[in-house]
């Protein structure tokens, strides 16, 4: 989508590894949210930002850390992925029409 | 607290019939409302939304939604389905305030017979 990147696209890793998800925004909005989609159960949120060094956990945080130094960049952290983290990760900004995803992040732990 | 609920998890349709997929939400304030749709392996792309006004709001592809306050609802539908909107449909509510965020429902997968 436009003004919002997620990198890496795919990512496989193994279990008890950190890994590190990069969400990348130039549309200079305060708000940027991590989401999980997993079958079944829709999006679900992980951590939520509402500008530079301030987040908040959401509903499925357990494992998850996150930071944002910069206005464009908000980063996922998985410190030991566990197996149960395989996922696709969407990000999301909030502007005033509403919010516009990212193409998300594929991760498979083994 | 705050929830949404689409009742079916899958639904066909045969291609130039009707659609309606159903939304319920749960919210303390005045909801902003949306649907997404997901077609496979992509993202999630806004087909509309609600903020205020007119409660019949229209959006891309040739969807539609109402908002009824009285029934909490924000059912999504269109007149005549293509075999290109096979995928699947979310709803979602929130609000622009500071500290709220995006609540989505487990989706709709929408199947499109020939």
């Amino acid at each position: 989508d436009a003004g919002i990147t997620q990198s890496p696209r795919h990512k496989v890793t193994e279990t008890g590894t950190p890994v590190t998800l990069r969400c990348h925004q130039t549309e200079n909005h305060r708000y940027m949210y991590w989401y999980r989609q997993d079958p079944g159960h829709g999006l679900r949120l992980i951590h939520y930002s509402y500008g530079v060094k301030d987040t908040d956990k959401g509903e499925v945080s357990d494992g998850y850390s996150v930071s944002r130094s910069k206005t464009e960049d908000f980063l996922l952290t998985l410190e030991s992925a566990t197996s149960s983290q395989t996922s696709v990760y969407f990000c999301a900004i909030r502007g005033r029409s509403g919010y516009t995803f990212g193409s998300g992040t594929r991760l498979t732990v083994v | 607290a705050q929830s949404v609920t689409q009742p079916d998890i899958h639904i066909t349709v045969s291609e130039g019939a009707s659609l309606e997929l159903r939304c319920n939400y749960s919210y303390g304030a005045t909801p902003y409302l949306f649907w997404y749709v997901q077609s496979p392996g992509q993202g999630l792309q806004l087909l509309l939304k609600y903020f205020s006004g007119d409660t019949l709001v229209q959006g891309i592809k040739g969807f539609e939604a109402e908002f009824k306050r009285s029934q909490s609802s924000f059912n999504l539908r269109k007149p005549s389905v293509h075999w290109s909107d096979a995928a699947e449909y979310f709803c979602a509510v929130g609000s622009m305030n500071r500290d709220d965020k995006i609540i989505f429902g487990k989706g709709t997968r929408l199947h499109i017979l020939p």
